[in-house]
Order: structure tokens, then C-alpha cells, then sequence
């Protein structure tokens, strides 16, 4: 069973701050992963995706992924109050677009 | 509307009834997605369409869902004899090729209430 695994949190960071999210995955054959962002009430929308080892940077925003681990981070820099949300992690999971999306982590950005 | 339309948004059922949600994705997007959010969780997957088949429905749970998209647009998630703990957000999501893009564009959800 492919499984994608969060700390459901939630997790308190003041503003301003570094916000480190986290994600295991057990499908060695997963080759993309995704962070969605939910907010309350609402659906999810697509923050990043990455393919490749390592580090990807967008805004104030950081993708990690550790293959050989099997383990994917988000950075957020500068964290601001907006930022509180549920931040899901997904793995490409088969054919299409079809995700498996982790629990979330919920994030609580406190001014 | 330029985005994925779900209706209806809620619904109250008694358990053992039939319920229709539905499905109106992205104008163009081939492929469309079922997925079921419990309160705390994360999505988890029902179905994928991709055109007027389905190309993995093996998240369904058992035989009393059924999902349809007979003309590759709008699409019908049925589901049969409602239990209570058939109680979710069905979201529904589209993408515009089913290659592996990674951006699933989601509507609003229908929250299924079954009492």
C-alpha cells in the first residue's frame, strides 16, 4: 500500500520565522511529490511540485527531496500570518495525475 | 465559471438513500478526479477518468459508488444505500492532459452529510 506520511501538527511558528514541514513516503517508485496548501473550508491548491534531489526555491518557498530517504520538507521563509493553513503532501502515485496525498500538517502562523 | 463547479455543496441524507453529486471540470481538461476528504485527513482517492473511461477506479470503496462521465465533461459520483460513514468533503479535480503535470485544479467540494 503506497502510504505518504505527515505530523498532523499543529505546528506554531511566530511571524517572520522559518516554517519546516515534513513528509515520508513508502513508494520507492514515486518519482514526484507535490505541496498543496488548504485553507480552512476550502480546496486544496498546488503550492510546488519537485522531480529531482535536492533543493528547489520559489518566493519564500522551499521544496527539499531526499530519495534515498524518502522524505520530502517545505520551507517557508518569513512566515506571515496567511500562511496558516493545512499544507498537504502528495506523491504521483500512477497514472495521469493521480496523487496520494498525506494527512496534512496544520500551521498556525502567529503574529 | 473558469473553475471546477461541484453541486451541490452540501447535503443532508438520511442513511439508505441515493445520492448524486456532481462534477462540471475545467473547459478542455481531459482528465477528472474523485477524491474523499474525511474532517482531519487528506484526500484520499476514489476515481480517475481520463475522457469518458475510467482509467483506475480502485479507490472506490466498495460497489455502492459508481462514478460516470458519459460525454468527457461533466461527471456523476452515485453512490448507493448511503452509511454514515459515508460522511465527507467529495472533492472533485480536473487537469488538462492527465500527463504528470502535478496540478490538480480542485472545485469547492460537495460535504456529504449522512445522518
Amino acid at each position: 500500500q503506497k502510504e505518504v506520511e505527515q505530523n498532523s501538527g499543529p505546528l506554531s511558528v511566530p511571524e517572520g520565522a522559518i516554517a519546516s514541514l515534513n513528509c515520508t513516503y513508502s513508494d520507492r517508485g514515486s518519482q514526484s511529490f507535490f505541496w498543496y496548501r488548504q485553507y480552512s473550508g476550502k480546496s486544496p491548491e498546488l503550492i510546488m511540485f519537485i522531480y529531482s534531489n535536492g533543493d528547489k526555491e520559489d518566493g519564500r518557498f522551499t521544496a527539499q527531496l531526499n530519495k534515498a530517504s524518502q522524505y520530502v520538507s517545505l520551507l517557508i521563509r518569513d512566515s506571515q500570518p496567511s500562511d496558516s493553513a493545512t499544507y498537504l503532501c502528495a506523491a504521483h502515485s500512477g497514472a495521469g495525475n493521480m496523487l496520494t496525498f498525506g494527512g496534512g500538517t496544520r500551521l498556525m502562523v502567529k503574529p | 465559471g473558469a473553475g471546477v463547479s461541484q453541486t451541490p455543496s452540501n447535503k443532508v441524507t438520511e442513511k439508505g438513500k441515493y445520492v448524486e453529486l456532481r462534477c462540471d471540470p475545467i473547459s478542455g481538461h481531459t482528465a477528472l478526479y474523485w477524491y474523499r476528504q474525511s474532517l482531519g485527513q487528506g484526500p484520499e482517492f476514489l476515481i480517475y477518468f481520463q475522457g469518458t473511461g475510467a482509467a483506475d477506479d480502485s479507490g472506490l470503496p466498495n460497489d455502492r459508488f459508481f462514478a460516470v462521465r458519459p460525454e468527457g465533461s461533466v461527471s456523476t459520483l452515485k453512490i448507493q444505500r448511503t452509511e454514515r460513514g459515508d460522511s465527507a468533503v467529495y472533492l472533485c479535480a480536473s487537469s488538462l492532459t492527465g500527463q504528470n503535470t502535478g496540478e490538480l485544479f480542485f472545485g469547492e467540494g460537495s460535504r456529504l452529510t449522512v445522518l
